[in-house]
């Protein structure tokens, strides 16, 4: 069976730094391209940043480049997500999914609040 | 960067009737390479993580109910779902998988009446 568990948010104040973790399971990580994508308490889903499979290809939202960094331990079967500088505006909900263009396995969430 | 425009914002319905989304994308989502559309449809109910429905503008995700039906290409898809049920209570997200940076559009929240 398919899992992403995500890990690694928390309250955290602004300008503060924080990594999230998407452990997968279920299938051969290494083969698949993954994706970090949030949600706003009661807004829509914003795409956050995208990685290939094998970390050649690397790709962020304007809203959070230069501040976060995904990243990949294929050995270890985990996606991560710096995130520097955080801001109150970075306050969502934040699933990791797998796929390129057909995300068809999404996380449960973990909530990332910045606030002082 | 493509903007998704997506309509209506809300919608509610009788269960047994049928329902259109629309989306509607400021670039063209057909690659002339392969003749694909990449656009995908998905589901999120309360409380729960989105779920992929519909890839590539018309295929639907293995497991998906056939009542749900995507269509369209270039700038202009619809996804239809037909006899609506109550499990069907959810917002709808179209997105386009064409070029960095992904895109969402803004979501239809369907209401059962």
């Amino acid at each position: 069976e398919v899992q992403l568990v995500e890990s690694g948010g928390g309250l955290v104040q602004p300008g503060r730094s924080l990594k999230l973790s998407c452990l997968a399971s279920g299938f051969t990580f290494s083969n698949y391209g993954m994706n970090w994508i949030r949600q706003a308490p009661g807004k829509g889903l914003e795409w956050v940043a995208s990685i290939s499979s094998s970390s050649s290809y690397i790709y962020y939202a304007d809203t959070v480049k230069g501040r976060f960094t995904i990243s990949r331990d294929n050995a270890k079967n985990t996606l991560y997500l710096q995130m520097t500088s955080l801001r109150s505006e970075d306050t969502a909900l934040y699933y990791c999914a797998r796929g390129i263009t057909r995300w068809d396995y999404w996380g449960q969430g973990v909530m990332v609040t910045v606030s002082s | 960067d493509i903007v998704m425009t997506q309509s209506p914002s809300s919608l509610a319905v009788s269960a047994g009737e049928t329902v259109t989304i629309n989306c509607k994308s400021s670039q063209s989502l057909l690659s002339s390479g392969n003749q694909k559309n990449y656009l995908a449809w998905y589901q999120q109910k309360p409380g729960q993580s989105p779920k992929l429905l519909i890839y590539l503008a018309s295929t639907r995700e293995s497991g998906v109910p056939d009542r749900f039906i995507g269509s369209g290409s270039g700038t202009d898809f619809t996804l239809t779902i037909s006899s609506v049920q109550a499990e069907d209570l959810a917002d709808y997200y179209c997105q386009q998988h064409y070029s960095y940076p992904l895109t969402f559009g803004s979501g239809t929240k369907l209401e059962i009446k």
